[in-house]
């Protein structure tokens, strides 16, 4: 089982609707959690970031957490073309000995005209 | 304020060449952190520094890369001799302080190993 699980996508969602992004971990003592945008060929963009369970909203953009779950989400409100890049969840999780930042492997979103 | 800054930003070279990057973190980070990053995938972590002292280098292959922090600021990470399976993008980050807070991350060096 991966630590940090996302669906692949690629997921498509038009103009000015809701998209929605999932992410699930599997270490359980993990507490800081971190949504990365990364555009086609560029380098990963820190979007958001989320330590205490619940909902943490920053423009358009809201990260759900539940611990208990273990489960993380991004929803981004009013997509806009300009979203289309591929979103990654990362987690500090347990590697070994030592604790470090874990990514999934992205999800696309393509936002359609 | 200026972002992580890498260099170069593409290299291609032949199997068995060695290669060098370069990273100067955002001014006061004092956290440096080299990944590499295969297509498809998120980018999976070498080597961290806490200033110059490397706290974690337990995914980094010490027999054919090695890294440097002199000063607790720039950093290099090299190659040799580099492998075909090394072409992935090398991304260099840093964060404020000890463990993982928010990290940000430099453009990548883009490594093509012919």
């Amino acid at each position: 089982q991966k630590e940090v699980e996302q669906n692949s996508g690629p997921l498509s969602v038009p103009e000015g609707a809701i998209a929605s992004l999932n992410c699930t971990y599997s270490d359980r003592v993990s507490q800081s959690f971190f949504w990365y945008r990364q555009y086609s060929g560029k380098s990963p963009e820190l979007i958001m970031s989320i330590y205490s369970n619940g909902d943490k909203e920053d423009g358009r953009f809201t990260a759900q957490l539940n611990k208990a779950s273990q489960y993380v989400s991004l929803l981004i409100r009013d997509s806009q073309p300009s979203d289309s890049a591929t979103y990654l969840c990362a987690v500090n999780a347990a590697s070994g000995s030592a604790r470090q930042l874990t990514f999934g492997s992205g999800t696309q979103l393509t936002v359609l005209p | 304020e200026a972002g992580v800054v890498q260099s170069p930003r593409y290299k291609i070279i032949e199997k068995k060449q060695p290669v060098a990057f370069w990273c100067n973190p955002i001014s006061g980070h004092n956290t440096l952190y080299w990944y590499r990053q295969n297509l498809g995938q998120g980018p999976e972590l070498l080597i961290r520094y806490e200033n110059e002292e490397a706290v974690d280098d337990s995914q980094l292959p010490k027999d054919r890369f090695s890294a440097e922090r002199l000063k607790g600021v720039d950093s290099t990470l090299k190659i040799q001799p580099a492998e075909l399976g090394d072409s992935a993008v090398y991304l260099c980050a840093s964060s404020l302080g000890r463990g993982y807070y928010e990290q940000y991350f430099g453009p990548g060096t883009r490594l093509t190993v012919t």
